[in-house]
């Protein structure tokens, strides 16, 4: 069965890097597109970005370019996002995942990653 | 401020029919992008109920169905059940953006 497991919580000091994990599993890896959602605290969802491990190309919203980096191994079947510059409003949840394309729905996600920035 | 516009909350009895809407613009639900509906229960990951054309992922039943007019797309529940209480996203395209986009968000309270 399909499943998208994501590494621990972490917590950062604000201008810290997080690098946070999708290892995939139960399908084609190359064959799918593995997007990022944010939920901060009590709030919505919002796209963060995606990444096609077929050849690694990413697309992000322009609030965010700049400051993520994502990436893929093939190797391990494990999708990256690293947040640079962290500062207090990055606090939030951080699901990954599954997608046909940048447009099409989202079918499977992970459980979800929670990122705390405090000093 | 989501580019795509949900009403915060709606509720309804049980058994009753609910519709959330999920208004957007040219650019996205406008210009012909798909668009997909997410369950969030309390405290756990999104989940895929309705995509596309009305497509629904094995397991969803037909008490969700969902329709699609101009810039705009509803999902409607008919025969609410205790167990529907949750919150519910859109999500579409969007071409000016070139990226996904979502909505607010709505919390449904079954009373």
């Amino acid at each position: 069965q399909v499943q998208l497991v994501q590494s621990g919580a972490e917590v950062k000091k604000p201008g810290a890097s997080v690098k946070v994990s999708c290892k995939a599993s139960g399908y084609t890896f190359t064959s799918y597109y593995i997007h990022w959602v944010r939920q901060a605290p009590g709030q919505g969802l919002e796209w963060k970005g995606m990444i096609n491990p077929s050849g690694g190309i990413t697309r992000f919203p322009q609030n965010f370019q700049g400051r993520v980096t994502m990436t893929s191994d093939t190797s391990t079947n494990t999708v990256y996002m690293e947040l640079s510059s962290l500062r207090s409003e990055d606090t939030a949840v951080y699901y990954c995942a599954r997608g046909q394309m940048i447009s099409g729905n989202l079918d499977y996600w992970g459980r979800g990653t929670l990122v705390t920035v405090s000093s | 401020q989501s580019v795509l516009t949900q009403p915060p909350s709606v509720s309804g009895a049980p058994g009753q029919t609910v519709t959330i809407s999920c208004t957007g613009s040219s650019s996205n639900i406008g210009a012909g992008y798909d668009v997909h509906w997410y369950q969030q229960l309390p405290g756990t990951a999104p989940k895929l109920l309705v995509y596309g054309h009305n497509y629904r992922p094995s397991g969803v039943p037909d008490r969700f169905s969902v329709s699609k007019s101009g810039t705009s797309a509803s999902l409607a529940i008919t025969g609410l059940q205790a167990e529907d209480e949750a919150d519910y996203y859109c999500q579409s395209y969007d071409s000016s953006l070139s990226g996904s986009v979502f909505g607010g968000g709505t919390k449904l309270t079954v009373l």
